[in-house]
């Protein structure tokens, strides 16, 4: 059972547009989601972060909302460069672990 | 400050063979982990450790094995590999859960016929 979902394998959005990927999960236990980036042969580079007591944080182009009602979560980037065509990863852990458990990826490709 | 280092990058196995794969970081890190990527299905957890001497399964162990006797080192071990362990494999390290982020090595691409 997948606990960490990324419903769109892939997105194009243009340069200078915002980019949105969406993560949606089961566990309500779950109380610290990542955003992670990875370019092919290299491995993730972390991207931003959020706590479950938050809703919202930003970091320079990107900013991560976090729903926890709706038990969704997504990654804003604006506006989007050429250089962030990658694959972006969601995870998420529950209390006191470090078990981070992944979603299966959304890969963006910002069009020039 | 090297981060997290991996060897071998590329490693061909036999079914049925043994071999180690090495991780190292040189920041400190307690936390440390190994995961593995196949495509369509995201970086699975395959164990962790949050200290020296400490080790724990993550959602995906069978097949592997591992040790931490120092806080630098973190070998991922195969003890007899199956075409199914046929996938890139990243070791990951973090000082802490709350303040910090996992960095993760560049990888190893492994093939096992």
């Amino acid at each position: 059972d997948q606990q960490v979902k990324q419903n769109s394998p892939s997105l194009s959005v243009q340069e200078g547009r915002i980019s949105i990927l969406n993560c949606d999960y089961t566990n309500s236990m779950f109380d610290y989601f990542l955003w992670y980036k990875k370019y092919p042969a290299e491995g993730p580079t972390f991207l931003i972060s959020i706590s479950s007591i938050k809703d919202k944080n930003e970091d320079g182009r990107f900013t991560v909302f976090l729903n926890k009602s709706a038990k969704h979560l997504s990654l804003h980037i604006v506006p989007s460069q050429p250089g962030d065509s990658a694959v972006y990863f969601c995870a998420a852990s529950t209390p006191g672990t470090y078990k981070y458990i992944f979603g299966t990826g959304t890969r963006l490709k910002v069009l020039a | 400050n090297a981060g997290v280092t991996q060897t071998p990058k590329f490693q061909v196995l036999k079914t049925g063979q043994s071999m180690t794969l090495q991780c190292a970081q040189d920041m400190n890190h307690e936390y440390m982990s190994w995961y593995r990527q196949d495509p369509g299905m995201g970086l699975r957890l395959i164990h962790y450790s949050v200290g020296a001497g400490i080790t724990d399964q993550g959602e995906v162990p069978n097949g592997y094995n591992v040790s931490r006797s120092t806080t630098e080192d973190f070998p991922l071990r195969l003890l007899s590999a199956a075409p199914s362990q046929t996938s890139v494999y990243f070791c990951a390290s973090s000082f802490d859960r709350e303040t910090d982020t996992q960095y993760f090595g560049p990888g190893t691409r492994l093939t096992v016929l």
